[in-house]
């Protein structure tokens, strides 16, 4: 039983660069969420996902997108990077929100 | 707007000494308040939850306090070890077992024990 894992754990990308991350639980939990973390402040809701084939944005989703084809996997794509979108993201799952499981998290840095 | 204040915002003790780390929340309507602990370079992992009817939790050395008429909460960490050191993060849900963004989290306690 892995839990939560994410992939990468390190990326560099130049502005406007898009890329995937990816984010897989192996628990068959039913709530999927991604959050960024960013120096100082609290982790942050970019989107998320109650069920395969439902997702909802969070509260910075701006830029980025998900889907949600199956219970296991909920990748987050980041369209065209922007600076501002340097960050550690953490992917979380659970049965409900009541309890959480987050990833390792992945540091991306936008040049 | 909620919100989820923690304080101190960092804080040093020696290896041994007990140490406590505050919560103020204005989330309402309130469902349950967590404490994460999360070390460097990792995903926050769970240490206590605790609904509006529980005044206290203990996990280990790690005692949670509640107090939903204040809006208050703390985290009690007693006889502090060195794998203590992390940061440790409030966060406060104003909905029961709910999805997307109701839950508030506090921006953290960086916690260093020496030895």
């Amino acid at each position: 039983n892995a839990g939560v894992t994410q992939t990468p754990k390190f990326q560099v990308l130049k502005t406007g660069q898009s890329m995937t991350l990816q984010c897989a639980q192996d628990m068959n939990h039913e709530y999927m969420s991604w959050y960024r973390q960013d120096p100082g402040m609290g982790l942050r809701l970019i989107h998320y996902s109650v069920g395969a084939g439902i997702t909802d944005q969070g509260e910075v989703p701006n830029g980025y997108n998900v889907s949600r084809s199956t219970t296991e996997d909920f990748p987050l794509r980041l369209l065209s990077a922007a600076p501002s979108q340097t960050s550690v993201y953490f992917c979380a799952s659970g049965q409900g929100f009541y309890e959480q499981y987050f990833g390792p998290g992945t540091r991306l840095t936008v040049t | 707007k909620n919100q989820v204040e923690q304080s101190p915002q960092s804080l040093i003790i020696l290896e041994g000494k007990n140490c406590t780390l505050q919560c103020n929340y204005t989330v309402s309507p309130f469902s349950n308040l967590r404490w994460y602990k999360q070390d460097t370079g990792r995903g926050p992992v769970s240490l206590t939850i605790m609904t509006f009817s529980e005044n206290t939790k203990s996990n280990g050395r790690y005692t949670a306090t509640l107090d939903a008429d204040t809006k208050q909460s703390s985290l009690h960490i007693t006889a502090s070890q060195l794998s203590d050191s992390a940061s440790y993060i409030c966060v406060v849900s104003d909905l029961p077992n709910n999805a997307g963004n109701m839950l508030t989290f506090g921006g953290g306690t960086r916690l260093m024990v020496k030895p």
